[in-house]
């Protein structure tokens, strides 16, 4: 079984609907992550998570919501999806303490907005 | 936070090195410098990392000049499933939390 899922994998929905991307992870790890990628560019950090409690903005935060249910679960909202939020979306999970631990990916969902 | 430049593609053939520059000028020093890798639109796969020290795991080698201004991924045989998008980064932040992919190198091996 994979150590960083997402759900769902795709999604089409129209413009003005909320959306819930969730990620969930085995691995154990405290520090969540969801970023953004468009065409052709790199990744995009939206929000990030240290533990339960703590929750913060990254790059790209404009737009989005993010609820930290527990460790192993991060999840990410569109309130009210517009166009250019159509995009792969990437939750990300590292081990605390050290500020050099690597980061494990999960497979993506691809959101379009109508 | 330190920025990164790669060349946007390289090719190699099967079965030679591929070297994979990369410059980050500005690189503080405590900052590590990362190599990810994404297969078509696959979520990026972690290679490896390094502070100064060259770097061997069972995927590739990492060699950072001595100044730290620069450095080169090194897959010492690539294989046709090597190709893929290549992204050197710098992670900064006061908590290490920022990962920023620039657009990356795309490498292609052929056959």
């Amino acid at each position: 079984d994979a150590d960083v899922t997402q759900t769902p994998r795709n999604r089409i929905t129209k413009t003005g609907k909320r959306i819930m991307l969730e990620c969930s992870q085995t691995k154990g790890h405290d520090r969540m992550y969801w970023y953004r990628q468009d065409p052709g560019l790199g990744l995009r950090l939206i929000y990030y998570s240290f533990d339960v409690k703590d929750i913060n903005k990254g790059e790209i935060s404009d737009g989005y919501s993010v609820s930290r249910q527990a460790q192993a679960k991060f999840s990410l909202s569109l309130e009210s999806a517009i166009p250019n939020q159509t995009a792969l979306y990437f939750c990300a999970t590292s081990e605390g303490g050290a500020t050099y631990n690597e980061q494990f990916f999960g497979p993506g969902t691809r959101l379009t907005v109508l | 936070d330190a920025k990164t430049t790669q060349p946007p593609s390289m090719d190699c053939a099967e079965g030679r090195a591929a070297n994979l520059p990369c410059n980050h000028s500005t690189i503080s020093g405590n900052e590590y410098v990362y190599w990810y890798r994404q297969i078509h639109s696959q979520g990026p796969q972690y290679i490896i990392h390094g502070l100064k020290n060259n770097e061997t795991n069972e995927m590739a080698s990492l060699i950072i000049t001595e100044d730290r201004k620069s450095s080169t991924l090194i897959l010492p045989h690539a294989t046709l499933r090597d190709t893929a998008v290549y992204y050197c980064i710098v992670r900064g932040g006061p908590y290490g939390q920022n990962f920023v992919f620039g657009p990356g190198t795309r490498l292609s091996v052929l056959p």
